[in-house]
């Protein structure tokens, strides 16, 4: 069936370290993805997305990168800062009608100083 | 700009008591609405989601249900709470074929 995943639960960086967070999708019928980012106890928030009709974008410290041949997302934040721990999810968009997202489980992303 | 608005913040519920969580949204029109739940340390589940008024749809059967009765207005209901209810329930909204913005969230804690 259809589902989202991350690689990994958890990634510790250093401060000022390039962090890498990646997700796998099942459903080659995905056209669009998004990354976000949840820090505790409120909702998440949007970061970048991602359509399938390309294979890179960039915002501002984050590029997103999409493989479609390996069915694989990454996340790339540049020169990380302790505001970006949180918990990053990738999601896929399912279906047409109300563009309902699936969401993986979450990679936490621990940043020390 | 849009914004997006839900209540309570936190709630603490009985077993077996009933449930309404609010959420709106202000400054666009016709949005696509949605709930979802996510448990502690946990992804998150779509519940229910909206494309109009009085047009809901469940991805998860369960004791829960969902109506919109206004078109900016998404409200989630039980008649009934389980244990497994206690979670942090966010609305979101969207237009058709871009991102999803979420609101603050509530906690729901059934004990």
């Amino acid at each position: 069936g259809e589902s989202v995943g991350l690689h990994l639960p958890t990634l510790s960086v250093q401060e000022g370290d390039n962090s890498i967070i990646n997700c796998a999708y099942s459903n080659s019928a995905s056209d669009y993805f998004i990354w976000y980012k949840q820090e505790s106890g409120k909702g998440p928030q949007f970061i970048i997305d991602i359509r399938s009709n390309m294979d890179k974008r960039q915002g501002q410290r984050v590029t997103v990168l999409l493989n479609k041949t390996v069915k694989h997302l990454s996340l790339q934040i540049a020169a990380t800062q302790p505001g970006d721990s949180a918990v990053y999810f990738c999601a896929e968009k399912k279906g047409q009608a109300g563009t309902a997202l699936i969401f993986g489980k979450g990679t936490t992303l621990s940043v020390s100083s | 700009s849009q914004t997006i608005h839900q209540w309570p913040a936190t709630l603490v519920q009985p077993v077996g008591s009933p449930l309404s969580l609010e959420c709106t949204v202000e400054g666009t029109s016709n949005p696509n609405l949605y709930w979802y739940r996510q448990a502690a340390g946990r992804g998150l589940q779509l519940l229910f989601y909206s494309v109009g008024i009085g047009q809901i749809s469940s991805e998860v059967p369960q004791n829960l249900s969902a109506s919109r009765p206004q078109d900016r207005q998404f409200i989630l209901s039980s008649k009934k709470l389980l244990l497994s209810d206690s979670g942090f329930y966010l609305c979101a909204w969207n237009r058709p074929s871009y991102e999803q913005y979420f609101g603050p969230g509530t906690r729901l804690t059934v004990t």
